[in-house]
This record gives structure tokens, C-alpha cells and sequence, in this order.
């Protein structure tokens, strides 16, 4: 089963930020937050990932609150381009195989 | 392109038939995973290997499915006997063995089953 609680939908205007919540509250100390997004008819593709600290790359940045229990991805100016379901997952351990188990995921909706 | 390739596309067949899909992953990564997606869902996980041992099958995976890694390179979903309600995109990732990297997905095989 899904470890993460999402909004199903969001709406953001282009141009603006656009904040994507998450909750993990029975994430385990060796397990990642990651986050995909899937626009229609496409694979999942790869946003961002972090353990503890937040992170930042050019699509992204990832703020992970310090229990760990939630997080925040944030899509500094969002386009058009960016409208998908939006999937936070928390990725099982290596040991354990390292599947990523989606949930529902926020379908993002960026308006012009 | 060195990203994750699927093979087909798209696939229609009639109930009763088998299919084969094909998934190429990025050299060297020694993890493979399969999932299911069907409409308005999130992709479910189904089974994955390491290198060509397959260590887990989720309880979705009904004996109707095989998948098969034979040489750690790429890998073959089977499904027998197939009925509408395997139609689904089926996804394929792969990613090294190592915690806290990626896994990268292909553009997936869309199935229907009439």
C-alpha cells in the first residue's frame, strides 16, 4: 500500500509556483521521498528525490520537513508544459528491493 | 536513445490470445521492475529482477503472467490466455542497485484486450 497522502487536484497559474504537498507519516529512516510525474499516456518521469536534506535540480526543489513526516515539491514558475499527475512516493529500501509503490498522486493543472 | 525502450507500443488482441512485450533497460542497470496501470490509477508494481533473478511477484502478477530477465539485460512479459481485463499500460523502469538512485521509466505498452 501506498506510504503517502496526497491532494487529488491542484490548480496554479502560469508563471507562479506551484507547491504540491505530501504526507509520509510512517516513513522509515533508510526510506527516500521521491517524486514523478506523468503526463497523459506517458511514462512516469523522474522530478526529484531526497533522504533528509532538501534538495534542488533544474526541474525542481524538494522540502522535506525535519520529522520527515511530510514534504513539499515545488515548481519554481510552471508552465503549461507542467500540467500532470503529480506522484510523491516514498521509495522502499534497497534491501527490500527499492520498488517505488505509487499512490493516486495530485493531478496539477497550470492555467493561463 | 539511451533511455528505457518498450516494445510495442501498442498492442490489440483478442481475448484468449497470448502476448509478449519487450523492455530494454539503460546499460548496466542491474534492477528491472514491471508495473500496471490502468485508467485514472497509479501504476501498481508487479515484479522485479536483479541482474536475471527475479526476486519478488506481487499478488497481481496471476499465473496467466511470466516475466523472464534471462542474461541481466533485457526482459519479456508474458501473458497467457489474456482477458479484458488485463487491457492496462504496462510500465517498465529500471535503475542500479544502489539506495537513493533513480529509476527510469519507459513510454510503456498499451494493451487491449477485445
Amino acid at each position: 500500500d501506498a506510504k503517502t497522502t496526497q491532494p487529488p487536484s491542484m490548480d496554479c497559474a502560469e508563471g507562479r509556483a506551484a507547491n504540491l504537498p505530501c504526507n509520509h507519516s510512517t516513513i522509515s529512516g533508510n526510506e527516500y521521498v521521491y517524486w514523478y510525474r506523468q503526463i497523459h499516456s506517458q511514462g512516469p518521469q523522474y522530478i526529484i528525490h531526497g533522504l533528509k536534506n532538501n534538495e534542488t535540480n533544474e526541474m525542481a526543489s524538494l522540502i522535506i520537513t525535519e520529522d520527515r513526516k511530510s514534504s513539499t515539491l515545488i515548481l519554481p514558475h510552471a508552465t503549461l508544459r507542467d500540467t500532470a499527475v503529480y506522484y510523491c512516493i516514498v521509495r522502499v529500501s534497497y534491501n527490500q528491493g527499492g520498488k517505488l509503490i505509487f499512490g493516486q498522486g495530485t493531478e496539477l493543472s497550470v492555467k493561463p | 536513445d539511451t533511455g528505457v525502450s518498450q516494445d510495442p507500443r501498442h498492442k490489440i488482441t483478442k481475448r484468449g490470445q497470448n502476448v509478449t512485450f519487450r523492455c530494454d533497460p539503460i546499460s548496466e542497470h542491474n534492477r528491472l521492475y514491471w508495473y500496471r496501470q490502468t485508467l485514472g490509477q497509479g501504476p501498481e508494481f508487479l515484479t522485479y529482477f536483479q541482474n536475471e533473478a527475479q526476486l519478488e511477484k506481487s499478488r497481481l502478477l496471476s499465473d496467466r503472467f511470466s516475466a523472464e530477465r534471462p542474461k541481466g539485460s533485457f526482459s519479456t512479459l508474458e501473458i497467457q490466455r489474456t482477458e479484458q481485463g488485463d487491457s492496462a499500460m504496462y510500465l517498465c523502469a529500471s535503475s542500479l542497485g544502489q539506495g537513493g538512485r533513480e529509476a527510469f521509466f519507459g513510454q510503456g505498452t498499451r494493451l487491449t484486450v477485445v
